[in-house]
């Protein structure tokens, strides 16, 4: 089935480490983004990509950083540079960059900085 | 800065009562609209969206939304929920014109509905 893998599902981190979360979809899609959910915040848009080996900054990269060296992955790694990790991820994807494409989404990573 | 709102963080509802859901957003350009869903364990999955054209447009489940630009205003109906209604609603609205394929999402409304 065609869809957007994220893993793993869960994570526990150590403070001062770094994490990387999968994103992988086979839906063809050019463009990816990485969001970040927080109870009464909605999502926040971390990074997003509209083509292989290219990717823009979204509302709250500090602290983030991101790939894109294939079509269908699109990695996030959490630094320990970010301040406040516990949330959850979601990855998402669309056809491509332009106005009027639905984004669909990953079932998300949970993780928690302990 | 462009911005999402959904006043209504927490709506309880019986079973067959009717369902509104307010989202205003603040851009005065051309938008694209949409409503998600997220139940309970699951994946965002998108419900409805508003393009262009009708601006009553009608999603999965029984669900719609009606786009009064006058108003800046994307609210989601549907005339009669179920138990199984029973999720996260986000509103989310995309800038039409800009370069960027982002997104700007609301807060998420939870509904609840009481068998």
């Amino acid at each position: 089935d065609g869809g957007i893998t994220q893993s793993p599902k869960y994570l526990f981190r150590k403070e001062g480490q770094n994490v990387t979360l999968s994103c992988e979809q086979n839906l063809n899609h050019d463009a990816m983004y990485w969001y970040r959910q927080d109870p009464g915040q909605g999502l926040r848009l971390i990074y997003y990509s509209q083509i292989v080996n290219d990717f823009q900054k979204g509302d709250i990269a500090e602290g983030y950083s991101v790939s894109r060296e294939k079509k269908e992955s699109f990695p996030l790694t959490v630094t320990s540079a970010q301040k406040n990790p516990t949330a959850f991820y979601l990855c998402a994807s669309s056809i491509s960059g332009l106005s009027g494409n639905t984004i669909y989404f990953g079932e998300g990573s949970w993780l928690t900085v302990v | 800065a462009q911005s999402v709102s959904q006043h209504n963080h927490h709506v309880i509802l019986s079973e067959a009562a009717s369902l509104e859901l307010g989202c205003n957003y603040s851009y005065g350009g051309t938008v694209n609209l949409f409503w998600y869903v997220q139940y309970p364990g699951q994946h965002l999955q998108l419900l409805l969206k508003y393009f262009s054209g009708d601006p009553l447009v009608k999603g999965i489940k029984g669900f719609e939304a009606e786009f009064i630009k006058s108003k800046f205003s994307f609210n989601l109906r549907k005339p009669s929920v179920q138990w199984s209604d029973t999720a996260e609603y986000f509103c989310a609205v995309k800038l039409g014109q800009t370069g960027a394929n982002n997104l700007f999402f609301g807060t998420g409304t939870r509904l609840t509905v009481i068998p």
